[in-house]
């Protein structure tokens, strides 16, 4: 059963526009949600996460912002970038688990 | 700072071989240590999990195992390798009390053939 789902496989936008990354889950226990940026054959890296008690927190360009009654999170990108080209990973935890959604990979078009 | 390590970077093995893949974190102590799979145009799945030496929590019943012989140390292996063990794996860690964070290491592309 996924916890974690991100609906939306691909993505592209144009540099110097939004990007907005989508994630929805399912078990209202989860108190931290993250996202993560992953480039083929690497490790994920950590970009942002949130508390369950906050709706919203912003680091640079990224911002996440968490729905906790549509069980919705999003992750802003503004201004994207062509670096920014990667698939990204929504996750959540509870107790000493992180699930993960499937990805989304993001093309910015220079 | 902390780090963690993970090897080696790519293996390609026979069906039925063993396997054994190492993973140590330096920089904390009392760490959470997590394996993870990523199939091929697949999320993260989670195979195991650890809070403490030789303590060990199994996601998914397969044919793999995994061990923590020493605080920072993780271990995944299996016997018998088979096709569909083929993927890109992933040792991670997080604080023992943190749930905002986790460390990934640079991951192992398995390939079994």
């Amino acid at each position: 059963d996924q916890q974690v789902k991100q609906n939306s496989p691909s993505l592209s936008v144009q540099e110097g526009r939004i990007s907005i990354l989508n994630c929805d889950y399912t078990n209202s226990m989860f108190d931290y949600f993250l996202w993560y940026k992953k480039y083929p054959a690497e490790g994920p890296t950590f970009l942002i996460s949130i508390s369950s008690i906050k709706d919203k927190n912003e680091d640079g360009r990224f911002t996440v912002f968490l729905n906790k009654s549509a069980k919705h999170l999003s992750l802003h990108i503004v201004p994207s970038q062509p670096g920014d080209s990667a698939v990204y990973f929504c996750a959540a935890s509870f107790g000493n688990q992180f699930y993960f959604g499937t990805g989304t990979s993001l093309t910015v078009i220079p | 700072s902390q780090t963690i390590h993970q090897w080696p970077a790519t293996l390609v093995q026979p069906v039925g071989s063993p396997l054994s893949l190492e993973c140590t974190v330096e920089g904390t102590s009392n760490p959470n240590l997590y394996w993870y799979r990523q199939a091929a145009g697949r999320g993260l799945q989670l195979l195991f999990y650890s809070v403490g030496i030789g303590q060990i929590s199994s996601e998914v019943p397969q044919n793999l195992s995994a061990s923590r012989p020493q605080d920072r140390q993780f271990i995944l292996s299996s016997k018998k390798l088979l096709l569909s063990d083929s993927g890109f794996y992933l040792c991670a860690w997080s604080r023992g009390a943190g749930r905002e964070k986790l460390f990934f290491g640079s991951g192992t592309q398995l390939s079994v053939l």
